[in-house]
């Protein structure tokens, strides 16, 4: 069973869209996160989430909105997107903050 | 913002050799942890050394944590082709109201030629 679900693999949009990544655990993890590598392959975390508090990269725009339904899920919705905005997003999960943490397989974002 | 820089950025051996690769970071850590990602998947954990550790072993694989240089060298022997993957480390920082974030540096590329 796969621990860490994301969905689309794919998703092609263009600008001006919103549309929404989706994530699930099934690890019991008390914190999820939303990391974006861009063609270089640099991984940047946008967000981390347990049922306490949500923690935003500051430099992360304010287009970029986590929400997580309950414990096992944290949705990624995107407003307006923009040609930056191409990359790949992952998700993952962590039993603390600083444990190992398990990552989805990604969704390429493709903006046009 | 506290950031691994790993070098070399490629690397590219022949089947059975090492590869060593190295991470630099700028502050202090609790832990330093080492991840693979094959292409078009998601990164795995490979091992963690915390900061009062020097050396950690797993398989093939053997990392060492120098906290005086704020370095860290992840050594895989008998390399397979399999191993062909990027790999990058990752520090935790204090993030406040006590958590915790991880960041990764840019990643090594290795190549293992059979």
């Amino acid at each position: 069973d796969t621990a860490v679900s994301q969905t689309p693999k794919y998703l092609v949009t263009q600008m001006g869209n919103d549309k929404s990544i989706k994530c699930e655990q099934n690890l019991g993890h008390d914190t999820m996160y939303w990391y974006k590598q861009d063609s270089k392959k640099f991984l940047k975390i946008m967000f981390s989430y347990n049922n306490k508090e949500l923690i935003i990269n500051e430099t992360v725009p304010n287009r970029f909105s986590p929400k997580s339904p309950d414990k096992a899920h944290l949705n990624l919705h995107i407003n307006s997107l923009e040609l930056g905005d191409s990359a790949v997003y992952f998700c993952a999960s962590s039993l603390r903050g600083n444990s190992p943490l398990h990552f989805g397989n990604g969704t390429r974002l493709t903006v046009t | 913002s506290q950031q691994g820089e790993e070098d070399p950025q490629a690397l590219s051996i022949q089947e059975g050799e090492n590869a060593t690769m190295n991470c630099s970071y700028k502050t202090s850590i609790n832990n330093l942890q080492w991840y693979r990602q094959n292409s078009g998947r998601g990164l795995v954990h490979l091992i963690l050394i915390r900061s009062n550790e020097r050396e950690k072993h797993s398989g093939r694989l053997r990392v060492t944590l120098d906290t005086s240089k704020k370095s860290s060298s992840l050594l895989i022997t008998a390399s397979r082709a399999a191993d062909t993957a990027s790999y990058f480390c990752a520090t935790d920082a204090y993030s406040g109201a006590g958590s915790y974030q991880l960041t990764f540096g840019k990643g090594t590329k290795l190549s293992v030629i059979p």
